[in-house]
């Protein structure tokens, strides 16, 4: 069956713009996951959802990043006023929903922030 | 907080080797230990899937162990391919209701035909 997907696979913005980068997880799968990556780093979690709401989002950097997932199934992880640091790897997760659950990975999504 | 440490960074080994990885991490109270495949350029793959209460868990020519008292896991490859060849990344969890990962930086494994 279909795996995880995300879009665009790349994303090239300027300093102090505003980006979404879309996930679109399992079909069935409850659980979806955001992670950061960055070159040379293994990822880092940001944000998770249990359904429509986010039940983690301990890992979130600052308040300029703000997830949603408003019919529990596709999620945008939204950026404002993009900065240079923010270039990474974005990558999405999701499984079925319990704790002991496999979680499935996307292709990621490459921001770059000039 | 959860900590995951990798060691080596880096592995090249000829074609036929069986080799081991290794993985720690800090807080013992884990649901599940992972560990992934990671392509140039691609996202990550799901290698095999350790619950706390398991001790191993093998496929094909992978096979994993956990010893979550002392903090460890270890990836053993047995005859090793090129197509081997990527970053191999360990990740686990928190417990205590924390769904999140936490990964370690991977080693990254060339295997000369």
């Amino acid at each position: 069956g279909a795996g995880v997907s995300q879009t665009p696979s790349n994303k090239v913005t300027e300093k102090g713009k505003y980006v979404e980068l879309r996930c679109d997880p399992i079909s069935g799968h409850t659980a979806l996951y955001w992670y950061r990556q960055s070159l040379g780093q293994g990822p880092e979690f940001l944000i998770y959802f249990q359904g429509t709401g986010a039940a983690d989002d301990s890992g979130l950097p600052n308040d300029r990043f703000f997830a949603v997932r408003p019919e529990g199934s596709v999620s945008t992880l939204k950026i404002q006023r993009t900065e240079r640091g923010d270039s990474a790897v974005y990558l999405c997760a999701s499984s079925p929903g319990q704790p002991t659950d496999t979680q499935y990975f996307g292709p990621g999504t490459r921001l770059t922030v000039l | 907080k959860q900590e995951v440490t990798q060691i080596p960074a880096a592995l090249s080994v000829p074609e036929g080797e069986n080799l081991v990885l290794n993985c720690s991490f800090t807080d013992s109270a884990i649901y599940n230990l992972q560990w992934f495949r990671q392509d140039p350029g691609k996202g990550l793959t799901s290698l095999l899937l350790i619950q706390s209460s398991q001790r191993e868990q093998t496929s094909g020519r992978l096979n994993a162990s956990l010893d979550k008292s002392s903090g460890r896991s270890t990836l053993y490859i047995a005859a090793s391919q090129p197509g081997d060849s990527a970053t191999y990344l360990c990740a686990a969890d928190s417990g205590a209701g924390s769904y999140q990962l936490t990964f370690g930086k991977g080693t990254k494994l060339s295997v000369i035909p």
